[in-house]
């Protein structure tokens, strides 16, 4: 079975606080790719970072970190010094890369709402 | 360039109607995926096209739900005999693919808010 779990459904932060954000998945499959999309009031979904099984080196782009471990099998994600434009919901997501290699439908997380507070 | 494009934007349409819901892909992505986002929730997969070819419909809730791309660029998701339970932010979105072993991020259009009264 596949699934990503973000266990925390909701947060609440005042501006300049750090803040984690947690994804754990479950596949069977050896190679796959991870996914962080963040989605805003306004709705459209924005790509943050894809990350393959097999590149475990963690990632920071700006305030924006990743922080990926294959043993526990999660892709968390920190906001360092938080700001109120990062306040949305942000997904998790997993695709499989089976040996037909032809769908690469995500698997998605049920997102965690992240308010930053002035 | 131009991100992935969705028409109409909103829908309201009565129980029983058909509606049709546009994508227009970023140039060059061979791949296209629909998605239905419901309130609370993160994307439910519909159906993804390689090209002109449906290669996964199998999220497809039943047979009322259809879509194409003939030409291999622009997709529509057709809804017969709509129901209130198909209310729903439709998504699509559009990916590179190559024969390298890579999966490509998907890049989402702003969707279309379909509500069924």
């Amino acid at each position: 079975a596949q699934k990503v779990t973000q266990a925390q459904t909701e947060i609440s932060v005042v501006e300049k606080e750090d803040v984690t954000l947690d994804c754990v998945y479950e596949t069977r499959d050896t190679t796959y790719y991870l996914f962080w999309y963040k989605q805003p009031p306004s709705g459209e979904l924005v790509f943050l970072i894809r990350r393959n099984s097999f590149d475990e080196q963690n990632e920071i782009s700006g305030r924006y970190s990743w922080n990926f471990q294959k043993s526990t099998s999660s892709f968390n994600f920190t906001i360092t010094a938080s700001q109120v434009v990062d306040s949305a919901v942000y997904f998790c997501a997993l695709t499989p890369f089976t040996n037909a290699g032809n769908n690469r439908k995500l698997i998605w997380g049920l997102g965690t709402s992240l308010a930053v507070n002035p | 360039g131009a991100g992935v494009s969705q028409t109409p934007s909103n829908k309201v349409t009565e129980k029983g109607k058909y509606v049709e819901l546009r994508c227009d892909p970023i140039s060059g992505h061979t791949a296209l995926y629909w998605y239905r986002q419901s309130l609370g929730q993160g994307p439910e997969f519909l159906i993804y096209f390689q090209g002109t070819g449906a290669a996964d419909d199998s999220g497809l809730p039943n047979d009322r739900f259809f879509a194409v791309r003939p030409e291999g660029s622009v997709s529509t998701l057709k809804i017969q005999r709509t129901e209130r339970g198909d209310s729903a932010v439709y998504l699509c979105a559009s990916s590179r693919v190559k024969t390298s072993r890579v999966n490509y991020e998907q890049y989402f259009g702003p969707g279309t808010r379909l509500t069924v009264t």
